[in-house]
């Protein structure tokens, strides 16, 4: 039990251009969303917490119009990169918990590259 | 807010032995601490999850422990083998998850 999917699992883009990465929970309720970003060869740095229904709180120093997350659903949150570049290239990472608040477990999933050229 | 570090930071040791992995965190406030393991290219393989009222957790040749009073946990691999291979991250949970950087192990055949 207890499984979070991404998708993509990687996706190139051209400088300028949006994408949009899914996180799920596949077989549970998640009240709330982690979106982490992993530069090569550094450790996980949160960007922003999504409580289903309301707006995301982002991490100081991520910038919430460039990082767009929406958790419409219980089983869904999306992350939209708007006018990517170079350097907004890493590995992007969710979790899923099913209650808020640091008692709870998160769940991860797989992550998603992204390579903007 | 919490600052977690990992030592050391890298590792190498021969095939079949013990090994013991430090993480140490500055605020003792949490709710759990977590042990992942990460593949190169890969998402996280939670390991072991120890809460806060625990001392350790064990799971096969892993063995966690956690100290909060004084901000420690460390990760026990018995009889290590080359699939052991990886960098394992620790995770101080609060009211969200901070990262250490994570010790990349190798094990030699």
């Amino acid at each position: 039990g207890a499984v979070v999917s991404q998708h993509p699992s990687w996706v190139i883009c051209k400088s300028g251009t949006s994408v949009k990465i899914e996180c799920r929970s596949l077989d549970f309720q998640a009240t709330t969303m982690f979106w982490y970003r992993q530069f090569p060869k550094q450790s996980l740095m949160l960007m922003a917490t999504s409580n289903e229904g309301s707006k995301a709180t982002y991490e100081q120093g991520v910038e919430k119009d460039k990082f767009l997350i929406n958790h419409a659903s219980l089983t869904l949150s999306t992350l939209t990169v708007t006018s990517a570049h170079p350097e907004d290239s890493s590995f992007y990472i969710c979790s899923a918990s099913w209650g808020q608040g640091g008692s709870y477990e998160q769940y991860f999933g797989p992550g998603t590259r992204l390579t903007v050229t | 807010k919490q600052e977690v570090t990992q030592i050391p930071a890298a590792l190498s040791v021969p095939e079949g032995e013990n090994l013991v992995l430090n993480c140490s965190f500055t605020d003792s406030a949490i709710y759990n601490l977590q042990w992942f393991r990460q593949d190169p290219g890969k998402g996280l393989t939670s390991l072991l999850l120890i809460q806060s009222s625990q001392r350790e957790q064990t799971s096969g040749r892993l063995n966690a422990s956690l100290d909060k009073s004084s901000g420690r946990s460390t990760l026990y691999i018995a009889a290590s083998q080359p699939g052991d291979s990886a960098t394992y991250l620790c995770a101080a949970n609060n009211n969200d998850m901070r990262f250490g950087a994570g010790t990349r192990l190798t094990v030699k055949p």
